[in-house]
């Protein structure tokens, strides 16, 4: 069965300073997509970076970036530069794809509190 | 503006009052879902559809509904509601083809 784990509820980190939240994950099937969404405290849901796994580089996105280490089958997301407004609870997910085409079912994590103090 | 909509945004209601919470989508997305999040546990889908008339359970269907009789329409239905379905819904859909889902703003329910 698929699973993500994150094993950190809550993470603080200063403004300014990149900080890492991490993400494992657990499947035997060779194709799949890890994604990482936002969610502040307004409750939306804001898709932020996607990894393919059969990609060969890291994901890239602005001041985000997952570390993609698939032996480890882990995908950490950096943000770099913390600002305030990255204050938010932050999910990890993964899926397949359905039908040869689109990406199905995510499965999420249980989520990381980030808390970015001034 | 391309978005997916949920109606109602917040509902408070009682055990066994039959309810429907309506999903829309402007993007002509085939594949639309409905998840539910509850503290600790993230977020499960309820239930899938990959274009009219086809719809599939998710993890955590029992006591959901669904139809999708237009492209751009995913409603919820609960036909008795129970307090343990009190959570923060979301419905999401993505197009053919592509990895991102777009999500709807949730809808917040209560069942006392």
């Amino acid at each position: 069965a698929q699973k993500i784990t994150q094993t950190q509820p809550g993470m603080f980190v200063q403004e300014k300073e990149a900080v890492t939240l991490d993400c494992t994950y657990d499947t035997s099937d060779p194709s799949y997509g890890l994604f990482w969404y936002k969610q502040p405290s307004s409750g939306e849901m804001i898709f932020l970076i996607y990894q393919g796994s059969y990609d060969q580089q890291n994901a890239t996105e602005g001041r985000y970036s997952l570390n993609f280490q698939k032996a480890r089958k882990s995908a950490n997301l950096v943000i770099s530069a913390s600002q305030l407004g990255d204050s938010a609870m932050y999910f990890c997910a993964m899926a397949f794809r359905v039908g040869g085409t689109s990406y199905g079912k995510l499965t999420f994590g249980q989520g990381t509190i980030l808390t970015v103090h001034p | 503006e391309a978005q997916v909509t949920q109606n109602p945004r917040y509902l408070i209601t009682v055990t066994g009052k039959k309810l429907t919470v309506t999903c829309s989508q402007n993007m002509n997305h085939e594949y639309m879902s409905w998840y539910r999040q509850d503290p600790g546990l993230g977020l499960r889908q309820i239930y899938y559809s990959m274009n009219v008339e086809v719809t599939d359970k998710g993890d955590v269907p029992e006591g959901y509904k669904v139809s999708r009789k237009e492209k751009r329409n995913f409603p919820l239905i609960l036909e008795s509601p129970s307090p343990n379905q009190t959570s923060l819904y979301f419905c999401a859909s993505s197009a053919r083809g592509a990895y991102e889902q777009y999500f709807g703003p949730g809808t917040r329910l209560t069942v006392t």
